[in-house]
């Protein structure tokens, strides 16, 4: 398995707290990427990052910022959280060039109450 | 927009048999794609890939087959197993764009 791990593995809050989802990888990989998972629309880009405080904003961006201070980690924050942002959150993470697989975490379940 | 589409959200085969599982994409500068698959609480895990420049990969039971002038792949199972009962989404991305574009999903479901 590829040396990716996202913390916390499940987390319920309340509306209007911040949250912050990580991601830790021991791979060395340049490309980290956030991913949601919602049934009917499959897994949506939210944040990547090309490189240390290199990142930029996915297809569902809004209410969610990333940081990534160190290759290895790479954190999304939720603002505030809102209900439409219940959901399951993956961290992957990808290497080389443009043809190649990412790997995946396994997942973080935050329902927001 | 979906650029990546799976139409069909569920798929049930008999054992033994063969799955078909159907993508379609819009965007032309698509030019790899991939097959993952996803069981129950666990992350997505890579299956198979294929580059525009081949019409078929395989790899053991599976296969995937692109058509580029139609924007269509399938991922072929043959025989299809109990184990093989999970989501399958299908991937695309763009030479130059290191992003990942996913299709909805679909599950199949293998009886015995």
């Amino acid at each position: 398995d590829a040396g990716i791990t996202q913390s916390p593995r499940h987390k319920v809050t309340e509306t209007g707290t911040p949250v912050t989802l990580r991601c830790h990888q021991t791979e060395n990989h340049r490309y980290m990427y956030w991913y949601r998972q919602d049934p009917g629309h499959g897994l949506r880009l939210i944040h990547y990052s090309y490189g240390v405080k290199d990142t930029d904003k996915g297809e569902v961006s809004d209410g969610y910022s990333v940081s990534r201070s160190k290759t290895e980690d790479f954190l999304l924050t939720l603002e505030s959280a809102t209900s439409s942002q219940t959901s399951v959150y993956f961290c992957a993470i990808k290497g080389g060039g443009w043809n190649t697989e990412a790997f995946f975490g396994q997942g973080t379940r935050l329902t927001v109450v | 927009d979906q650029q990546v589409k799976q139409n069909s959200p569920s798929l049930s085969v008999q054992e033994g048999r063969i799955s078909i599982l159907n993508c379609d994409y819009t965007n032309s500068m698509f030019d790899y794609f991939l097959w993952y698959k996803k069981y129950p609480a666990e992350g997505p895990t890579f299956l198979i890939s294929i580059s525009s420049i081949k019409d078929k990969n395989e790899d053991g039971r599976f296969t995937v087959f692109l058509n580029k002038s139609a924007k269509h792949l399938s991922l072929h199972i043959v025989p299809s197993q109990p184990g093989d009962s999970a989501v399958y989404f299908c991937a695309a991305s763009a030479q130059g764009a290191q992003k990942l574009v996913f299709g909805q999903g679909t599950r199949l479901t293998i009886n015995p």
